[in-house]
């Protein structure tokens, strides 16, 4: 069946360092839509960014990915961190044919030190 | 105001005893779903529903059971909540294939 991996538990980075986090998929569909979902303490999870279409860079808020099909991945980026991201960040995937479902990866905690 | 509430935001139960969880939305979305979260395993579907008197089970539906008696309510009950039921439970309404918008969250610590 479909599934999500991302980078597990914990990435620690220093404020104004470059941010990746990564996350892998499959599916057997080929039309995929790709989310982030970000997880602030306290607060509901929402929609960072989305996708379904290859190679194009999607931006919010000074974060931005790139959904690639042909390896599979939607990696999390930005340029420098701030201590504000930190958050627990979640890749999903959903597809044409089942558009109610969305299946999420186990989220990644990125903690911003100072 | 949100567009997403639920209720309780916490809550201590017993083992045994019944819990219903209700989430209400007013943005009038078909879908509605409760998932539950625990770290290392993410958000996980319990149970979804995609129109009124209608549920499905998710991923992870074993001890819990949903209801949706309207567009705006869904409600999920544990009918005997057990030490493993212990979790934050989610709600979310969205469209399929777009945004879901989750709710605050419940707390919910079983004894």
């Amino acid at each position: 069946g479909d599934s999500v991996t991302q980078t597990e538990g914990l990435v620690t980075l220093t404020e104004g360092l470059p941010v990746m986090l990564n996350c892998t998929y499959q599916t057997i569909y080929s039309n995929a839509f790709l989310f982030w979902y970000v997880h602030y303490l306290n607060e509901s999870p929402w929609l960072l960014l989305r996708s379904s279409t290859d190679n194009k860079r999607t931006e919010h808020q000074g974060f931005h990915a790139t959904l690639h099909k042909s390896s599979s991945s939607f990696h999390l980026q930005k340029s420098s961190a701030q201590l504000s991201d930190s958050a627990l960040y979640y890749c999903a995937l959903s597809d044409d044919t089942n558009a109610y479902k969305v299946i999420f990866g186990k989220g990644t905690h990125l903690h911003v030190l100072p | 105001e949100a567009a997403v509430t639920q209720s309780p935001r916490s809550k201590v139960a017993v083992t045994g005893g019944k819990v219903t969880l209700s989430c209400h939305q007013t943005n009038n979305h078909d879908y509605m779903y409760w998932y539950r979260q625990d770290t290392g395993h993410g958000l996980r579907l319990i149970h979804y529903s995609y129109v009124a008197d209608s549920t499905e089970k998710g991923d992870i539906p074993d001890g819990y059971k949903a209801s949706r008696p309207s567009q705006e309510n869904f409600s999920l009950i544990l009918e005997l909540a057990s030490l493993s039921q212990t979790a934050v439970y989610f709600c979310a309404a969205g469209t399929g294939l777009a945004e879901q918008f989750f709710g605050p969250g419940t707390r919910l610590t079983v004894l």
